[in-house]
């Protein structure tokens, strides 16, 4: 079974600093890691995925997280965050040859001007 | 189009209502999902057809009934729920054929489900 564990609820930061968002996961197989994010009253969109190959995977809007086997981590981050990246943040791992996605509990980043 | 689509936004009902969501994607994914998600929690999976057949359901009490008429559609049928099923409940879907869990969920924006 496969598990995720984003260790803080609550991230605030202001305008301009960089941001990191935890993300650890437990698995006794293969998995492929995601970042979704949630805006408020919004369903979720995909922010960035680790299939394979470069350790290092970056999306169109700044964010970056890097797939650190050894540690089993995912972290997320962004070198200078802005207003509007203020919504929830999901780590999530599927397993290879399964339908489920599962879900970390949620980093709610809350950027202040 | 890359969009999946949910309707209706809200939806109000007794505990006593019969009501479906509905879903729709064309976008030629042969996998879709219902997930429900409590509020300030993540998306709980609840059921997950792959070509138009219940590949998974995750226990979900029988007061939810799941429906996948064509590729494009998922409805869920809501029948005697209870005040604690008040939750958002989240279509996805997904392409399938290549390996399953390398797949991207597509998700829509979800119907806010109150019941009363």
């Amino acid at each position: 079974a496969q598990s995720v564990t984003q260790l803080d609820s609550q991230v605030p930061v202001f305008e301009e600093a960089p941001v990191e968002l935890r993300c650890n996961y437990s698995s006794s197989v293969s998995v492929y890691l995601f970042w979704y994010v949630q805006y408020p009253n919004q369903g979720l969109q995909l922010l960035l995925k680790y299939l394979s190959g470069s350790t290092l995977v970056e999306s169109i809007n700044g964010f970056e997280a890097e797939f650190n086997k050894s540690q089993t981590s995912f972290h997320l981050r962004k070198p200078s965050v802005h207003i509007s990246d203020t919504a929830e943040y999901f780590c999530a791992v599927s397993a290879r040859n399964t339908d489920k996605l599962i879900f970390g509990t949620g980093t709610r980043l809350q950027v202040f001007p | 189009d890359t969009e999946v689509t949910q309707t209706p936004k809200h939806l109000v009902m007794g505990m006593t209502n019969k009501k479906s969501l509905k879903c729709e994607q064309h976008m030629g994914h042969r996998a879709m999902y219902w997930y429900k998600q409590k509020a300030k929690k993540p998306p709980e999976l609840m059921f997950v057809y792959s070509y138009e057949k219940l590949s998974i359901n995750e226990s979900v009490p029988s007061r939810f009934s799941p429906e996948c008429p064509n590729s494009s559609l998922l409805n869920l049928h809501l029948h005697a729920l209870q005040p604690e099923d008040s939750a958002l409940y989240l279509c996805a879907s997904s392409q399938q054929g290549r390996e399953i869990g390398l797949n991207e969920q597509f998700f829509g924006p979800g119907t806010r489900l109150t019941v009363l």
